[in-house]
């Protein structure tokens, strides 16, 4: 069975803090995916990364990188120099090979960043 | 950027009633999913769909509950006899064939059960 943790229910951070949002995870399968995905006020799911197993090689895109640690099982986020509009409920998500297009989702966390 | 759309975004429906949830997937997309999230939970899977059948779905997917792909291009969810915990988000992605392609969402289908 997967499982997705995300232990943060909520973090608060003045703007322009930098904000990391853990994801741990559980899975049997050898070969698996990771993502990230921002839920905003307004409801929709927006797509942030994927990521597979075999690529520990920490991601930066803009604002936002990821940390990948299979060893620690571990797929976390951070926001540097945060904005009020990153404000989201974010989901860290994983699918497996044997079931490769059904995504568990972690519980998420909110995000809250205030002026 | 193409999205996948969903109406309506608001539903509202008394217990008992059959509801169906629509979905325009995005244009070049061949799997179709629908999740859902009750208020404050996590997303939830409920069924995938390729190639006019079902491929993968959740236990919740149970007798109440079909897809169908009517036309070449919505994507229906239908709940037969709403109950009150069927209350929640519906979400409709698609995404491309190639294995483990990311789902785009849609912008989901409240669904109020009164």
């Amino acid at each position: 069975a997967q499982k997705v943790t995300q232990a943060q229910t909520e973090i608060s951070v003045v703007e322009k803090e930098d904000v990391t949002l853990d994801c741990v995870y559980e899975t049997r399968d050898t070969t698996y995916y990771l993502f990230w995905y921002k839920q905003p006020p307004s409801g929709e799911l927006v797509f942030l990364i994927r990521r597979n197993s075999f690529d520990e090689q920490n991601e930066i895109s803009g604002r936002y990188s990821w940390n990948f640690q299979k060893s620690t099982s571990s797929f976390n986020f951070t926001i540097t120099a945060s904005q009020v509009v990153d404000s989201a409920v974010y989901f860290c998500a994983l699918s497996g090979h044997g079931s490769a297009r059904q995504l568990t989702f972690g519980s998420g966390t909110q995000l809250t960043v205030l002026p | 950027e193409p999205e996948v759309t969903q109406t309506p975004s608001h539903q509202v429906t008394q217990m008992g009633q059959e509801v169906i949830l629509r979905c325009v997937p995005i244009s070049n997309h061949l799997y179709f999913y629908w999740y859902r999230q009750i208020l404050g939970q996590k997303v939830e899977f409920l069924v995938s769909f390729y190639n006019n059948e079902i491929s993968e779905k959740s236990e919740i997917f149970d007798d109440q509950f079909s897809v169908e792909r009517p036309d070449g291009s919505n994507f229906t969810l239908k709940i037969r006899s709403t109950k009150l915990e069927d209350s929640a988000m519906y979400f409709c992605a698609s995404s491309e064939a190639r294995n483990n392609s990311p789902l785009h969402f849609g912008n989901g289908t409240r669904l109020t059960v009164t």
